[in-house]
């Protein structure tokens, strides 16, 4: 199984600062990535698929990058409704798997 | 509009089962694979399993944690899903989702399954 992780696990930051988070597979995906925003008591959705490609109706703030195994989520200037917990998973081959989540916070 | 609405979970006991549903609108729900994902209360994303469409053959596919427990159906002409699980355990206490697409683009809202005696 392909293992997904995240860095960092947490962290803070201030409205209008730039925000990277990055996701490591185990093997090589390609660019079967995508990223989910997740809000307390709400279900995930969908930011980003096939590691860049923006998700009809997503915000161009957000961006991602990478292929193979290194990968960035991208937020360029954190407002006060981005604070949630983003979340990687690739689709290269079953099982899909997800990274554990990083949870931005304001600080 | 997108919908996926998720039902049917409950408290269950045990080595007991339950039968999910998930009815689709919004999309053409025979062209597209339906997945199943579930969330553990303050944990991450596990992917449970997925059904493919007619023209693959139904496919499924599971993770190995429900493997052997798990079945996922559909019934194409209710646009609907189905996770029927069997000798239910308390880790597979969670919320489950439904989702389209491996790159998983559209949710429900879930439903709660709780697996206590």
């Amino acid at each position: 199984d392909i293992q997904m992780t995240q860095s960092p696990s947490s962290l803070s930051a201030s409205v209008g600062d730039r925000v990277t988070i990055t996701c490591r597979a185990s093997q090589d995906i390609s660019k079967y990535l995508a990223w989910f925003q997740q809000k307390p008591g709400k279900a995930p959705k969908s930011l980003i698929y096939a590691a860049s490609s923006l998700q009809s109706g997503v915000p161009s703030k957000f961006s991602g990058s990478g292929s193979g195994t290194d990968f960035t989520l991208t937020i360029s200037s954190l407002q006060p409704e981005d604070f949630a917990t983003y979340y990687c998973q690739h689709y290269n081959s079953y099982p899909l798997t997800f990274g554990p989540g990083t949870k931005v916070d304001i600080k | 509009e997108v919908q996926l609405v998720e039902s049917g979970g409950g408290l269950v006991q045990p080595g007991g089962s339950l039968k999910l549903s998930c009815v689709a609108s919004g999309f053409t729900f025979s062209d597209s694979a339906v997945h199943w994902v579930r969330q553990a209360s303050g944990k991450g994303l596990e992917w449970v399993g997925r059904i493919r469409t007619k023209a693959n053959s139904y496919g499924t596919t599971y993770a190995a944690s429900v493997k052997g427990r798990f079945t996922i159906s559909r019934d194409d002409s209710k646009n609907t899903a189905y996770l029927q699980m069997n000798s239910l355990k308390t880790e597979d206490t969670a919320l489950y989702y439904c989702t389209r697409h491996d790159w998983n683009e559209d949710w429900g809202q879930g439903t709660l399954v709780t697996v206590s005696s």
